[in-house]
């Protein structure tokens, strides 16, 4: 399978816990994008790194949340101290660097319940 | 108040029939704009594109038209299927960064009746 993937698909934890979800992107792709979505609603921008270097963070990331990309390949994002707010599904997506109109494809998202 | 945004907009069309599945925009900034669709449980999947520069563009069975002057967004599903039920989100890209952030907007739940 050569497109975007997160792991794991699903996680259910409690309140003040943290978690840490990973996503690999499609090989070569350059620009890895993180979004947040809730039932009902479109994608969100959360942040977006070209290479290792994050560019751009969304007001909606509270110092709770850190993404990473040490070697510009995969990805992480953390998040600290969670809220049942942060319950939604947190989707990565891949593109190649090209100008504003490439492809990005996404995951299937991680799935995060905070009880 | 939150509830809102549990209540999709609905279309529902015959199988066979055409769907026409509308957007608007806001960002006039905004040059490259994507159609998605995206089924239960599952990521977006990418349908369609256009850009700024264009007013019209087909794929297969599909087609996206773009009105710059009312910030309008249409997907047009020729011939739809039931595989074609699913929820279509319209994305515009913001030129800010360079990169691919996506600005989507409302989704349309399709529903394909046999």
């Amino acid at each position: 399978d050569t497109g975007v993937s997160q792991n794991p698909r699903h996680k259910i934890t409690k309140r003040g816990q943290n978690v840490t979800f990973r996503c690999d992107p499609i090989s070569e792709h350059n620009r890895l994008y993180w979004y947040r979505q809730t039932l009902g609603q479109g994608p969100e921008f959360l942040t977006y790194f070209q290479n290792e270097a994050q560019l751009e963070k969304s007001r909606l990331l509270s110092d709770r949340f850190s993404a990473e990309r040490p070697k510009g390949s995969f990805s992480t994002l953390e998040i600290q101290r969670t809220e049942q707010g942060d319950s939604a599904m947190y989707l990565c997506a891949s593109s190649v660097k090209g100008g504003a109109d490439t492809e990005a494809f996404f995951g299937q998202g991680t799935r995060l319940t905070v009880v | 108040g939150e509830s809102v945004g549990l209540h999709l907009p609905t279309l529902s069309v015959q199988e066979g029939d055409n769907s026409i599945i509308n957007c608007a925009y806001s960002n006039s900034a905004s040059d490259y704009f994507i159609w998605y669709k995206q089924e239960s449980g599952k990521g977006p999947q990418f349908i369609i594109d256009i850009r700024s520069n264009m007013d019209k563009r087909q794929g297969q069975r599909v087609t996206v038209l773009l009105n710059k002057t009312v910030k309008h967004l249409s997907l047009q599903i020729a011939a739809t299927q039931p595989g074609d039920s699913a929820v279509y989100f319209c994305a515009e890209n913001e030129l800010t960064g360079g990169g691919n952030k996506l600005t989507f907007g409302t989704g349309t739940q399709l529903k394909v009746e046999l």
